[in-house]
């Protein structure tokens, strides 16, 4: 199985500032025919479901704010949030869906400081 | 408006059986992969099964192979997920979820708002 790692478990951001969150896979997560990382990137807001924020590592979904980026290749990806708002805390998790079973993230709490 | 609704969770015992069914409202359902996730109380997110857009195909995260059962119904926009043999670990809230485009490597992009399953005697 890809074991994906989040770094850090949790993290607390100033309103405005910057924050950061890191996921390392076990495995290259790029595919060589198409170019494509097959990562993705979800927010889980308390008593509510996942939200797709980015996939292909790099695609921001629709209605997505431009504050939200994702980054990396192959097997270390990050998505970072500039100028944090406060609907921003939230539990953020990362997924390859490159193999089965697909796998996530432990999740990295966001919380402002 | 693109919308799953689970329903079908409850309080069951160890080795009971459960039927989760989650109705969709996608203009074109049978395009799509469906998928289950699942998050045990205070946890992180867990893959459960896959299903094809014509139900040829299902594919299941090793923990529950051999006692969960992905279907669809494509006639009724509706996915099932049969649950038999439960045990204390499968207690999670369950997640319907659209798998985006056509194949089962990709992303999920709908979410339903999750049905809970209980395994307790």
């Amino acid at each position: 199985d890809i074991v994906m790692t989040q770094s850090p478990d949790s993290l607390a951001v100033s309103l405005g500032e910057r924050a950061t969150i890191n996921c390392k896979s076990s495995q290259n997560l790029l595919y060589s025919d198409n170019k494509k990382n097959y990562l993705g990137w979800y927010q889980q807001k308390p008593g509510q479901p996942p939200k797709l924020l980015i996939q292909w590592a790099s695609t921001r979904e629709s209605g997505v704010p431009d504050r939200f980026s994702g980054s990396g290749s192959e097997t270390d990806f990050t998505l970072t949030i500039n100028s944090l708002q406060p609907e921003d805390v939230a539990v953020y998790y990362c997924q390859q869906y490159y193999g089965l079973p697909i796998t996530f993230g432990q999740g990295t709490r966001l919380e402002i400081k | 408006e693109v919308q799953l609704v689970e329903s079908g969770g409850g309080l069951v015992q160890p080795g009971g059986s459960l039927r989760l069914s989650c109705a969709a409202s996608i203009f074109k359902f049978t395009t799509y992969w469906m998928t289950w996730v699942r998050q045990a109380p205070g946890k992180g997110l867990e893959w459960v099964a896959s299903i094809k857009q014509d139900g040829s195909e299902q594919v299941y995260v090793d923990s529950v192979k051999g006692r969960f059962t992905i279907s669809r119904d494509n006639a009724q926009n509706l996915v099932y997920l049969q649950m038999n043999s439960l045990r204390a670990e499968d207690t999670a809230l369950y997640y319907c979820a659209r798998v985006t485009v056509d194949s089962k490597y990709r992303a999920f992009d709908i979410w339903g708002q999750g049905t809970m399953v209980t395994v307790s005697s």
